[in-house]
């Protein structure tokens, strides 16, 4: 069973501060990775994906790779209480473009 | 644009009954996607279409059955509801712009109860 794993949470940041979200994947085969926001009882959307090893930025957002550890993770820079949410770390299946695998999301709260 | 619309956006069955989720895109996307979200599991792919005329299984398709009926519209059938299958249902869609993106677009859900 191919896993994308995240730490549930919740995890709770000061506004202003770096909050830092996690995600292990087991298949080595993936090749591109989501970050996913969703708001309680909203759809998820999409933050950015990353592919390359290494970092990718995109305002506030930094996505960062690293495919010999298996490891993705998303940095959150200067925190805002919009930025409270559940986040969905996604992973390509192996050999399949259209299939994604998401971790059950890491619940994060900003507070003020 | 209206994105990826689905209907209803509620609904409750009883075990046993059959209904179909419907879900539409505006986007001119090839790909869409039938997902479910249960508390503390995630999105799980039930079915997904690559392309129009094209439908397969995802991770978790027992129980369900899709029709890709044209382009723009990717409906999900329950034939006879189960209370395992309360949950709520995300249809989503996406163009894939080369080999590493996939994006997908998803629409409001359908929350559904099984009594």
């Amino acid at each position: 069973q191919k896993e994308v794993e995240q730490n549930s949470g919740p995890l709770s940041v000061p506004e202003g501060a770096i909050a830092s979200l996690n995600c292990t994947y087991s298949d080595r085969g993936s090749q591109s990775f989501f970050w996913y926001r969703q708001y309680s009882g909203k759809s998820p959307e999409l933050i950015m994906f990353i592919y390359s090893n290494g970092d990718k930025e995109d305002g506030r957002f930094t996505a960062q790779l690293n495919k010999a550890s298996q490891y993705v993770s998303l940095l959150i820079r200067d925190s805002q209480p919009s930025d409270s949410a559940t986040y969905l770390c996604a992973g390509n299946s192996g050999g399949s473009n259209y299939k994604l695998t998401f971790g059950k999301g890491t619940l994060l709260t900003v507070n003020p | 644009n209206a994105g990826v619309t689905q209907t209803p956006k509620f609904q409750v069955l009883k075990t046993g009954q059959s209904m179909t989720l419907q879900c539409a895109q505006d986007m001119n996307h090839n790909s869409m996607y039938w997902y479910r979200q249960d508390p503390g599991m995630g999105l799980r792919l039930i079915y997904y279409s690559a392309s129009e005329g094209t439908t397969d299984k995802g991770e978790v398709p027992n129980g369900y059955n899709v029709s890709r009926l044209n382009k723009r519209e990717f409906s999900l059938r329950l034939e006879s509801a189960a209370p395992s299958q309360t949950s709520v249902y995300f249809c989503a869609s996406s163009e894939l712009e080369g080999p590493l993106d996939n994006e997908q677009f998803f629409g409001p859900g359908t929350r559904l109860t099984v009594l």
